[in-house]
């Protein structure tokens, strides 16, 4: 079974507030993601990295930043949260394959409320 | 624009029923595709697929690809009330970027 987690599960704060998201995975894998899934809808990607120093913004425009200083390590940062960033926001890896032919292994993601 | 396509949306059906889930795409550059689970909380892996007309199976669960009409099933037999859950459809494409559908909110009866 993968091992990724994702701190915090639940997440309630004020607008403006500066946040991180924090996703990490012991599975060694090089390439991470994030995803923001509002309620009933689709998975959109956000940020990906395939591996340390390496990070690319997704399909959806997103206000976040990513940094991958560590392998294990994909933290996600909004400096000042605002209500429309309301939504789940879920963490992946990937294990090393041939390429194009790779799994995804999410964490159990973070549901954010801005109020 | 590269899209992936799930139907239905939503489907209820009783318990032991079978059930075929549908997910078409129009993308360049398709390199697998890929269904998962997803309950509560976050996805979890069911089947990648890469290529045409080979079924993969777990369990009571199968899957087929069939890449010239840019389509995959997922069906579900002998449906039990732990099937309940959102299913998604997720396309890979060249740069390892992931498309991912709507979703089919499968819901059993008992």
């Amino acid at each position: 079974e993968a091992d990724i987690y994702q701190t915090p599960r639940y997440l309630v704060i004020g607008t403006g507030k500066k946040i991180t998201l924090e996703c990490s995975q012991t599975m060694g894998h090089d390439k991470m993601y994030w995803y923001q899934q509002d309620p009933g809808m689709e998975l959109h990607l956000i940020h990906y990295s395939y591996g340390v120093n390496s990070t690319e913004k997704g399909d959806l425009s997103s206000e976040s930043t990513v940094s991958r200083i560590r392998t294990e390590h994909f933290p996600l940062t909004l400096e000042s949260a605002r209500p429309s960033h309301t939504s789940q926001y879920l963490c992946a890896s990937s294990e090393p394959g041939t390429t194009y032919q790779e799994t995804q292994y999410f964490g159990p993601g973070t549901r954010l409320l801005v109020l | 624009e590269d899209k992936v396509v799930q139907s239905p949306l939503s489907l209820v059906v009783h318990e032991g029923d079978t059930v075929t889930l549908n997910c078409s795409y129009e993308v360049t550059n398709f390199r697998s595709l890929l269904w998962y689970k997803q309950e509560k909380k976050a996805p979890t892996f069911l089947f990648m697929l890469t290529s045409s007309g080979i079924e993969k199976k777990s369990g009571r669960l199968s899957s087929i690809l069939d890449k010239k009409e840019l389509f995959s099933i997922l069906n579900i037999t002998a449906t039990q009330t732990g099937d309940s859950a959102i299913y998604l459809c997720a396309v890979v494409v060249e740069g390892d970027k992931i498309i991912f559908g709507k979703g089919t909110r499968l819901h059993i009866l008992p």
